[in-house]
């Protein structure tokens, strides 16, 4: 069972360049997420997208854009990348109700600069 | 918004001890509260979803109670073994599906 995956796994870029991180899901979820981790911070939420067709700003969407593809894809882009965006991205996907759970990727490290 | 915290934000136990630590939100008002077992290098794991005050679960050695009228969550961990070591992180449900996640509690076992 390949849950959620998400590439690349480690990236370095250079201020000002873009790219884009791609996230898939199998567990046919509707509602799936971008989060960033920071010391000291925890999970912070950038974008989510409660179903196909929609997406919504997190608590810290600046910088960011996202395109739900369809179901089961999510992906998150720099358009040009700054220093402060360094962190460790974690894709994730849940299906509604109260007692489903939220599944992550493995994380994607990212270095800007 | 939903907002929250987690404390303490590291701990250090021997192995052996019982342990606890608090999750506390100042608004009820989101649709379940999670906890998550986060090991370095690895992606969160769920460990108890919890709806209703009063709402107890365990699992193994691991335990959590919910108190929604006065905003906390506890989590225990009884015996205390190496492999418990991990970033404990509780998080509040909303109504709109998002998660809203603590700043977690890094738990260090010592053998």
């Amino acid at each position: 069972n390949a849950g959620v995956t998400q590439t690349p796994k480690f990236q370095v870029l250079k201020t000002g360049q873009s790219m884009t991180l791609q996230c898939a899901q199998d567990m046919n979820h509707n509602s799936m997420y971008w989060y960033r981790q920071d010391p000291g911070m925890g999970l912070r939420l950038i974008y989510y997208s409660a179903s196909e067709g929609t997406t919504d700003k997190g608590e810290v969407p600046n910088g960011y854009n996202v395109s739900r593809l369809n179901k089961r894809e999510f992906s998150l882009r720099l358009e040009s990348a700054a220093p402060s965006q360094t962190s460790v991205y974690f894709c994730a996907s849940s299906d509604a109700g109260a007692g489903n759970t939220i599944y992550f990727g493995e994380g994607s490290w990212l270095t800007v600069v | 918004i939903l907002n929250v915290e987690q404390s303490p934000q590291s701990l250090h136990v021997q192995e052996g001890d019982s342990t606890n630590f608090t999750c506390s939100f100042p608004s009820s008002n989101f649709y379940a509260l999670h906890w998550y077992r986060w090991e370095t290098a690895k992606s969160p794991e769920a460990l108890f979803v919890m709806t209703l005050n009063g709402d107890e679960k365990k699992k193994g050695r691991i335990s959590a109670t919910l108190n929604t009228k006065e905003g906390y969550s506890y989590l225990y961990i009884k015996g205390s073994q190496p492999e418990d070591s991990a970033t404990y992180l509780c998080a509040l449900r909303d109504y709109g599906q998002n998660f809203v996640f603590g700043p977690g509690t890094r738990l260090s076992v010592l053998p």
